[in-house]
């Protein structure tokens, strides 16, 4: 079956950038998503990028595409103690049941 | 405030005791899911609703059941718990043919423990 992977831990100095990378194997992905998930929390869209673009930023967040390698990755520039949480890369194929196909996560953590 | 609710937050039980957990969202979505999240697994979807009276199932929906009769209501229904089904379970709801209709809004979650 189809399948996002994802490294399990990361964890970065206050003030650096972080690299969360995700892989996935469904070359008909159309929409591929990062979600947050904060302690005790449910999980809340942070971006997303439509698979015809190869680069997305948002403020302090730059998601990058790579159709080819399949490969997505989210940086987040001068990473704060409030960005400690599980980031869940989510790929959503060419069907209509709003399916997601998702990697179980990288935990964040963030040291001062 | 735009919320998708569960309850209970925290439900312990025992099994063979029938549950439901309820979920309510005021956004007036069409699409609702029911996931499980468990250690090592991820998140795994266990049953989902396009609208009112259609429902469908997921990865993994043996042992549960769900019902939409409300476009706000999706309860997810345990009629005989065991405790392989202890987990943590979110409700989630989106839009479904709109520009918004990317953006999966879930709630809380509710940490189940059946013994």
């Amino acid at each position: 079956g189809e399948d996002v992977e994802q490294s399990l831990f990361l964890s970065v100095r206050e003030g650096d950038s972080s690299v969360i990378n995700c892989t996935y194997t469904d070359s008909s992905s159309t929409y591929l998503y990062w979600y947050k998930q904060e302690p005790g929390a449910g999980l809340q869209l942070l971006t997303y990028i439509f698979s015809n673009m190869d680069m997305k930023q948002d403020q302090r967040l730059t998601v990058l595409l790579n159709k080819k390698d399949k490969h997505l990755s989210l940086r987040i520039a001068d990473t704060q103690t409030g960005d400690s949480a599980i980031y869940f890369c989510a790929v959503k194929g060419a069907g209509n049941n709003r399916k997601l196909i998702w990697g179980l996560g990288t935990s964040l953590a963030v040291n001062p | 405030e735009a919320q998708v609710t569960q309850n209970p937050r925290y439900l312990i039980t025992v099994t063979g005791k029938k549950l439901t957990v309820t979920c309510s969202q005021n956004m007036n979505h069409e699409y609702m899911s029911w996931y499980r999240q468990d250690p090592g697994l991820g998140l795994r979807q266990i049953y989902y609703s396009m609208n009112v009276e259609v429902t469908d199932k997921g990865d993994v929906p043996e042992g549960y059941k769900v019902s939409r009769k409300e476009k706000r209501n999706f309860p997810l229904i345990l009629e005989s718990p065991s405790p392989n089904q202890t987990s943590l379970y979110f409700c989630a709801s989106s839009f479904w043919w709109t520009e918004d209709n990317e953006k999966l809004f879930f709630g809380s979650g509710t940490q189940l423990s059946v013994l």
